[in-house]
């Protein structure tokens, strides 16, 4: 089936200590997004690429970075966690949007997520 | 003011019950409205997909949008105890190249209790 898998599904650092969460899409889609969802709130975008272009929210943090290798596989770094990282991170993908009106390439589809632990 | 309001419940109700979510939204250029289902510990999963006004219906799921309003529902009808779930809106503008944003509600929180 295709789908959006994360890996892994759960990750503990400790404080200051990088790390690399990664994120592999079969639906050979363009667009491939990262979220960070902590506890009762709503997915907060971080940054996105459209096949190679990068595109960081204005509020994402330079302690976030991410990596797109290829069409089905992008990462997101971590530099240096703090205690308020902690949280759920979520990848995403979208197929291109020069759809016609109505398409439902604006749809995202969401892989299970990896739960950060920062100790 | 945030752009897309949703009340985070939390929502129960008895099995069988009809669940009626809503959100309400700001900006008048959102013209895709989806709504997500949400397990604990898990990540969204879209359940509707709605384009432009109307009524969407699949199964026991209806997804209504009022534009003239700013106002979108979901309703489930002859919920079942696996329902029991976060359900988040999502909309999104016209799109056009290299602008996919999505803005969620925060969720709200539904127990369906057997």
């Amino acid at each position: 089936d295709a789908m959006v898998i994360q890996n892994p599904r759960y990750q503990v650092t400790q404080f200051g200590k990088p790390v690399t969460l990664s994120c592999s899409q079969t639906l050979n889609h363009n667009v491939m997004y990262w979220y960070q969802q902590k506890s009762s709130q709503a997915p907060k975008l971080l940054f996105h690429y459209y096949d190679k272009d990068f595109n960081n929210e204005a509020d994402t943090p330079d302690n976030f970075q991410s990596r797109r290798p290829n069409t089905s596989f992008c990462f997101l770094d971590i530099r240096s966690p703090g205690l308020g990282d902690a949280a759920m991170y979520l990848c995403a993908t979208s197929r291109d949007l020069q759809l016609p009106r109505g398409h439902s390439g604006e749809t995202q589809y969401f892989g299970p997520g990896t739960r950060l632990l920062v100790l | 003011q945030k752009e897309v309001e949703q009340d985070p419940g939390p929502l129960s109700v008895p099995e069988g019950a009809i669940v009626s979510l809503n959100c309400t939204y700001s900006n008048s250029a959102f013209q895709y409205f989806m709504w997500y289902r949400q397990y604990s510990r898990k990540g969204p999963e879209l359940l509707m997909y709605t384009y432009s006004s109307g009524n969407k219906e699949d199964g026991r799921f209806t997804a209504q949008v009022d534009k003239s309003s700013k106002y979108i529902s979901l309703f489930i009808r002859d919920s079942q105890p696996s329902d029991s779930a976060t359900y988040l809106c999502a909309m999104s503008q016209a799109g056009f190249a290299n602008d996919y944003k999505l803005s969620f509600g925060a969720g709200t929180t539904v127990t369906v209790r057997a």
